[in-house]
């Protein structure tokens, strides 16, 4: 089954600085990739999709790209402010038309 | 619209009880979806339904069951309640398991199991 891994437990960054969270797959090359916003006690909420023929994908001040051949998505945060602290997942399909499988997530801070 | 509504938000539970976490979506979804959330593990699919009267099992089946009567509501069943079944709840729903299949979630019921 798919196994997804997110780079890392938790990224503090500066406020105004880019942040740049990794999600890698290991087996099957999903049609599309999809970034969940999750804050303490609530549930995920979602922000981008981006499907495997496009590479990148731009909202506001969020960018999502997908590299099918490396097997890689990041997503950036530009400009970077303390209310975008928050844990971030990355969930793809586990195979075909099966239900997503979400990574464990990073926790991203943003320092003022 | 409501959305994805989830009760009750928090309870307790001796091992060896039972109870139900209920789950309704007014968005008219098709398919719906239960997860369990534990620290620092991501979220586990236990059971989803693709419709009324279809359900299948996910990746962490054991100790629950569910039931799709409707379209808009999806009851996660616990039965014998153990230590391990201390989780987050979450329930998602979504409009098609196609080429978005985005979900929509509820705020999760926080279970402890004593």
């Amino acid at each position: 089954s798919q196994k997804i891994e997110q780079n890392s437990e938790a990224l503090n960054i500066q406020e105004g600085k880019t942040a740049t969270l990794t999600c890698n797959y290991t087996n099957y090359s999903p049609a599309y990739l999809q970034w969940y916003r999750q804050d303490p006690g609530r549930g995920p909420v979602f922000l981008l999709l981006i499907r495997e023929n496009e590479k990148e994908k731009r909202e506001e001040r969020l960018k999502v790209t997908f590299d099918t051949t490396l097997k890689q998505s990041l997503f950036h945060i530009t400009a970077s402010q303390p209310a975008d602290s928050a844990t971030y997942l990355c969930a793809l399909p586990n195979s075909g038309n099966t239900p997503l499988v979400f990574g464990k997530g990073t926790r991203l801070s943003v320092i003022a | 619209n409501a959305g994805v509504t989830q009760t009750p938000k928090f309870r307790i539970l001796k091992i060896g009880q039972s109870m139900t976490l209920q789950c309704t979506q007014d968005m008219n979804h098709n398919y719906m979806y239960w997860y369990r959330q534990d620290p620092g593990m991501g979220l586990k699919l236990i059971y989803y339904s693709v419709g009324a009267g279809i359900t299948d099992k996910g990746e962490v089946p054991n100790g629950y069951n569910v039931s799709r009567s409707t379209t808009e509501d999806f009851p996660l069943r616990l039965e014998l309640a153990a230590p391990s079944q201390t989780s987050v709840y979450f329930c998602a729903s979504s409009y098609s398991r196609g080429t978005t299949d985005t979900q929509y979630f509820g705020p999760g019921t926080r279970l402890t199991v004593l």
